[in-house]
């Protein structure tokens, strides 16, 4: 079971918006930056997202962060076919002073 | 361009002690707020958080592991070592070394690169 809660699944058609959330409480999210990590399959995840809603460079702008008190969200834009990955957010827990991620999100581009 | 990359055995056998080696390039251990995560993932499940250990030496462990997993580094050699106790099958997964990077403007870590991983089976 893991610390932060994600949907398990999502979807959505080519050029559609996608939105994923990561719910947590006031011990992780609520007081601690967040990431998101996209990892497809079969490879190592990769930083998307740090600080709640930075991109690195590399990253195109079509996704973004956002973070409200307890809550997080990826939201991918301009879905496109190489977006199907699974992707993770992530954050200090400052109870456990340890990494916590959520149990992940898989995205299908139908 | 920064390069972390895990080695150790594929196959152990219950209750054996499991060394993991990452060996990074691209960036020093000695630096100034540098860490490196040790991070796992069982078959088709979720990332897991382990150990971390700071440029400064200051180390953490997951509370659910903590009695089980010891991280050090050896400078010289760029290499971040993990040990774990008493292997269980369980403890089957991909166990993944990550960079942690300082934000100096907002005081803060995060995980920015991660190694390839390794895959590690307990069985006997």
């Amino acid at each position: 079971q893991s610390v932060l809660t994600q949907p398990p699944s999502a979807s959505g058609t080519p050029g559609q918006r996608v939105t994923i959330s990561c719910s947590g409480s006031s011990s992780n999210i609520g007081s601690n930056f967040v990431e998101w990590y996209q990892q497809l399959p079969g490879t190592a995840p990769k930083l998307l997202i740090y600080r709640n809603n930075q991109r690195p460079s590399g990253v195109p702008d079509r996704f973004s962060g956002s973070k409200s008190d307890t809550s997080a969200s990826l939201a991918v834009s301009g879905l496109r076919s190489e977006d199907e990955a699974d992707y993770y957010c992530a954050t200090w827990d400052d109870s456990l002073s340890g990494w916590v991620f959520g149990g992940g999100t898989k995205l299908t581009v139908l | 361009q920064v390069t972390l990359k895990e080695s150790g055995p594929m196959l152990v056998k219950p209750t054996e002690t499991l060394t993991l080696t990452c060996t990074v390039s691209g960036f020093s251990l000695n630096s100034a707020r540098v860490g490196v995560n040790w991070i796992r993932q069982p078959p088709g499940k979720a990332l897991e958080w382990l150990a971390h250990i700071f440029s400064n030496d200051e180390k953490s462990y997951s509370p659910s592991l903590k009695t089980r997993l010891t991280i050090s580094k050896d400078i010289p050699k760029s290499q971040v070592v993990l040990t774990m106790t008493n292997m269980d099958p369980v403890d089957t997964g991909t166990y993944y070394c990550v960079r942690l990077r300082y934000d100096w403007n907002y005081f803060y870590y995060y995980m920015d690169v991660w190694g390839k991983g390794t895959t590690v089976t307990v069985s006997s």
